[in-house]
C-alpha cells in the first residue's frame, strides 16, 4: 500500500537556526499537502502543492515539490518559538482519495 | 461557528466495551476521515469516506467500523475496545473528490484500561 516518510522524526534547533523536514512517498501523489500540529492542538493546514517542480513560500517557510512528485520538503529559515509542534506532509495518491500522512517531525525550539 | 465537532473530547472506557465516537461537520464536505495519532507514529488513516453513503478502509482498520448515513456525520465504533485502542482519535473532511484541504476536529483522547 502507499506509504508518505518523513525524516528526521524530531529536531532540536536554536532559535535562529534553520529546519527542514523531508517526505517521500512510495506512490506518485497527486498533491502534496503541510500540516502543522501544536502541541496539545490538531492539525492544521498549511499549504497543498499540485505541479511537478512547484515552490511556494510562506513568510519563512518555503515548500516543494519534486519533479517525479514523489517527494516534498518543508524548509524553515530562521526558526522563531513560535514555530515549535509537529510538522507532517500528506498526499493521495494519484487517482485516489485517501489522505495518507508521513509519521511527522516534531521540531522544538531553544531560545 | 463553522467546523468540524467531535464528541467526547475524551473518554477512559473498560475493555471488551462497546463506543462510539462521534463526528459532525457543517461544512458540506464530501469527504471525511478518522484518524489516530500514537506517539511516533503520526496520523494513521482508521477509515474513509468518499461521499455520503460510501466507505473505504485504511492502513488501521481492525477493530473499528464506520458509517456515513448522511454528508454531515461520520460516527466511528469500537465494537469492543482493547486497550491497544487507547490513542488520540481525529476526525478530518475535505471538500474535493481528489482529497483537498483537510480540516481537522479537536481530537478525542480514549483510553481503555
Amino acid at each position: 500500500g502507499q506509504q508518505v516518510m518523513q525524516i528526521p522524526q524530531y529536531q532540536h534547533v536554536q532559535e535562529g537556526e534553520d529546519f527542514t523536514t523531508y517526505c517521500n512517498s512510495s506512490t506518485t501523489l497527486s498533491n502534496i499537502q503541510w500540516y502543522k500540529q501544536r502541541p496539545g492542538g490538531h492539525p492544521v493546514f498549511l499549504i497543498q502543492l499540485v505541479k511537478s517542480g512547484e515552490v511556494k513560500k510562506q513568510k519563512r517557510l518555503t515548500f516543494q515539490f519534486g519533479e517525479a512528485k514523489k517527494n516534498s520538503s518543508l524548509h524553515i529559515t530562521a526558526t522563531q518559538t513560535t514555530d515549535v509542534g509537529t510538522y507532517f506532509c500528506a498526499g493521495p495518491k494519484l487517482y485516489g482519495n485517501k489522505l495518507v500522512f508521513g509519521a511527522g517531525t516534531i521540531l522544538r525550539v531553544k531560545s | 461557528i463553522a467546523g468540524i465537532t467531535q464528541a467526547p473530547t475524551s473518554q477512559i472506557l473498560a475493555a471488551g466495551r462497546r463506543m462510539t465516537l462521534r463526528c459532525t461537520q457543517d461544512m458540506r464536505h464530501n469527504a471525511m476521515y478518522w484518524y489516530r495519532q500514537d506517539l511516533g507514529l503520526g496520523l494513521r488513516l482508521i477509515h474513509y469516506s468518499n461521499t455520503a453513503g460510501t466507505t473505504g478502509k485504511g492502513e488501521v482498520p481492525d477493530g473499528y467500523s464506520v458509517s456515513r448515513a448522511n454528508t454531515d456525520d461520520f460516527p466511528l465504533t469500537l465494537a469492543s475496545a482493547v486497550p491497544s485502542q487507547t490513542s488520540v482519535y481525529f476526525c478530518a473532511s475535505s471538500d474535493s473528490d481528489r482529497a483537498g484541504e483537510a480540516f481537522f476536529g479537536q481530537g478525542t483522547r480514549l483510553t481503555v484500561v
